[in-house]
């Protein structure tokens, strides 16, 4: 099994819906992330947490909230979707105590919204 | 303020021949450096990472890069490519400042390997 696992992995939605991408990781890391990649934009940050009680936004959170529910799932929810949040979105984890700042990445979660 | 320049968007090589994928940065303070690989329909892997220890680093799959303080650059490099190289990279940089200090991406460079 995947140590960082996003579900659901393709999602098709319309304008206006509310749409929550989940994540969960067995890797018992603190730090969990949200980012959104598009072509040619690379990834860009979204939310993170630092542990349960710990949220912080990124670079763009607008139209964004997460719910950090436990050390291990970390949710990112848009409340009222719109075509420019069609995007592949992923979650990630680092380990505070390791230091080196690096991430262990989902598989991503790709979302259209017409 | 941080960034990352990942020179080429597209670099295509024929199967057998060396690859080069070009990073520049820019860095308050010292920084951690990493190479990120994305297969299709994958989520990111590291490759490798330098962080202040020896200034050339090997990663995985025959890969290195080599951190030049006095060019700001962090090149990826292999000497002969394989078909299961292409895919899309990433450079990115971490300033090693005070606090939490976030990731910067840069913007991936697409690698084509022809047979």
């Amino acid at each position: 099994d995947a140590d960082v696992t996003q579900t659901p992995r393709n999602r098709i939605t319309k304008t206006g819906k509310r749409i929550m991408l989940e994540c969960s990781q067995t890797k018992g890391h603190d730090r969990m992330y949200w980012y959104r990649q598009d072509p040619g934009l690379g990834l860009r940050l979204i939310y993170y947490s630092f542990d349960v009680k710990d949220i912080n936004k990124g670079e763009i959170s607008d139209g964004y909230s997460v719910s950090r529910q436990a050390q291990a799932k970390f949710s990112l929810s848009l409340e009222s979707a719109i075509p420019n949040q069609t995007a592949l979105y992923f979650c990630a984890t680092s380990d505070l105590a390791a230091g080196s700042g690096e991430l262990f990445f989902g598989e991503g979660s790709r979302l259209t919204v017409l | 303020a941080q960034s990352v320049t990942q020179l080429d968007s597209h670099v295509s090589v024929s199967e057998g021949t060396p690859v080069l994928l070009r990073c520049n940065y820019s860095s308050s303070y010292s920084p951690s450096l990493f190479w990120y690989v994305q297969h299709p329909n994958k989520g990111l892997q590291l490759l490798l990472k330098y962080t202040s220890a020896a200034t050339l680093v090997k990663g995985i799959n025959g890969f290195e890069a080599e951190f030049k303080k006095s060019e700001t650059s962090f090149h990826l490099t292999k000497p002969s490519a394989h078909m299961s190289d292409a895919a899309e990279y990433f450079c990115v940089v971490i300033p090693l400042g005070p606090g939490f200090q976030k990731l910067v991406f840069g913007t991936g460079t697409r690698l084509l390997v022809s047979p």
